[in-house]
């Protein structure tokens, strides 16, 4: 089955500086990533995804890369702000897609 | 539409007592899942359903059932509640396969004395 890992477990960074969060997959059939932004007490939402066809995604601040090769991809967020404060889950699917393996998860922490 | 519904938001059992967690969806979603969620260990599968009739077993299944007779609804059994069953349980639904967006309920709030 697929084997996700998230790096770093936490992460602090000033306010208005770029966060980077990496997950690496263990599929090479993995063909969608996305990512998930659970703030204190809530349920996890999903902020962006990226398909195997691309190698990078944006929305506003936030961008997805993939490295197919390398199997990993990572989160981007730029110019942070303190309501970027919260956790971010990566996922994989597997078993036919029929499967989403999360990684552990990164508390993001912005210090105004 | 409601979206994902999940019930009760908060739960506390003694060991070895039984319950089912309620989780219901609204958006005619084929695909359900049961997550569990601990501190550092992330959102772990317990069971997923692709359909009605059809259930299968996650990543850490022991200790828990589910049924799936509805498109709608897809409950959790407890069977012999546990201390090392207290979590946060959320439910989630999708449209279809994995690269469809994955939407999840409020989540429940289980401790098990």
């Amino acid at each position: 089955g697929e084997n996700v890992e998230q790096h770093p477990s936490t992460l602090s960074v000033q306010e208005g500086d770029s966060a980077v969060i990496k997950c690496t997959y263990s599929d090479s059939a993995s063909n969608y990533f996305p990512w998930y932004k659970q703030e204190l007490g809530k349920r996890p939402q999903l902020i962006i995804d990226i398909r195997s066809n691309v190698g990078e995604k944006k929305d506003q601040r936030i961008a997805v890369t993939l490295n197919k090769t390398a199997k990993h991809f990572s989160l981007h967020i730029t110019e942070t702000q303190p309501e970027d404060s919260a956790v971010y889950f990566c996922a994989a699917p597997n078993f036919g897609n029929e499967k989403l393996t999360f990684g552990t998860g990164t508390r993001l922490t912005i210090i105004p | 539409n409601a979206g994902v519904t999940q019930t009760p938001k908060f739960q506390v059992l003694k060991t070895g007592q039984s319950m089912t967690l309620q989780c219901a969806q609204d958006m005619n979603h084929e695909y359900m899942s049961w997550y569990r969620q601990d501190p550092g260990m992330g959102l772990r599968l317990i069971h997923y359903s692709v359909g009605a009739g059809i259930t299968d077993q996650g990543e850490v299944p022991n200790g828990y059932n589910v049924s799936r007779s509805t498109t709608e609804d897809f409950p959790l059994r407890l069977l012999s509640a546990a201390p090392s069953q207290t979590s946060v349980y959320f439910c989630a639904s999708r449209l279809g396969e994995a690269k469809n967006i994955q939407y999840f309920g409020a989540g429940t709030r289980l401790s098990v004395l």
